[in-house]
């Protein structure tokens, strides 16, 4: 059984469409992420809800916008999307038990090409 | 400024020598963690190290964590093709358990 899975896992599209990627875990954990992993290979964390609540919003453009229906689910939709959108982005779930040793399991990415 | 700085940037070795990888800082992390990412996978956490000077040995994997908190390593002794991949060190600081990435080492290992 798949952890964390994300949908879809490529997704080519135009500059100035509206596109969403869904993931879903099924650990039972409390606390969801998105990271954008750029073509250099840098993970940086974009989101993070917990219990279907935000907790962190890093510095990124309001065209994107996480969505938790529930606390299994975490959509990230993107406006208007440009060049530089282009790359891979990844869900990860946490226990949420907010201990420094928390372990990040993470889906498999859904990698974005804006043409 | 990266705040964690990940080194070698790419290796690529034989099969059967042994690699070290750096993962250094000016800031102190309460927790340091070691992930390996796969080719079009997510990374996959190795191991957590929080206490100055802990050591933890993962099979063939060796894992440090420098005694002021500031640095890790990871030794692989013998490397196999299997141990190809990107290896991500991510501390976390103060209070915070969300994790800050280094830009990661790419390992190749050919047999």
């Amino acid at each position: 059984d798949t952890a964390v899975s994300q949908t879809p896992k490529y997704l080519v599209t135009q500059m100035g469409n509206d596109k969403s990627i869904k993931c879903e875990q099924n650990l039972g954990h409390d606390t969801m992420y998105w990271y954008k992993q750029d073509s250099k290979k840098f993970l940086k964390i974009m989101f993070s809800y917990n219990n279907k609540e935000l907790i962190i919003n890093e510095t990124v453009p309001n065209r994107f916008s996480p969505k938790s229906p529930d606390k299994a689910h975490l959509n990230l939709h993107i406006n208007s999307l440009e060049l530089g959108d282009s790359a891979v982005y990844f869900c990860a779930s946490s226990q949420g038990s907010r201990r420094r040793e928390e372990t990040q399991y993470f889906g498999p990415g859904t990698r974005l090409l804006v043409l | 400024t990266q705040l964690l700085e990940q080194s070698p940037q790419f290796l690529s070795i034989q099969e059967g020598e042994n690699l070290t990888v750096y993962c250094n800082s000016s800031s102190v992390f309460s927790s340091l963690q070691w992930y390996r990412q796969e080719p079009g996978e997510g990374p996959v956490l190795l191991v957590t190290v929080v206490t100055g000077g802990e050591v933890k040995k993962l099979k063939r994997l060796t894992f440090q964590f420098g005694d002021a908190r500031k640095d890790s390593s990871l030794h692989i002794t013998a490397a196999q093709p299997g141990d190809t991949g990107l290896y991500l060190c991510a501390g976390a600081r103060g209070g915070s358990y969300i994790p800050t990435f280094g830009r990661g080492t790419s390992l190749i290992v050919h047999p």
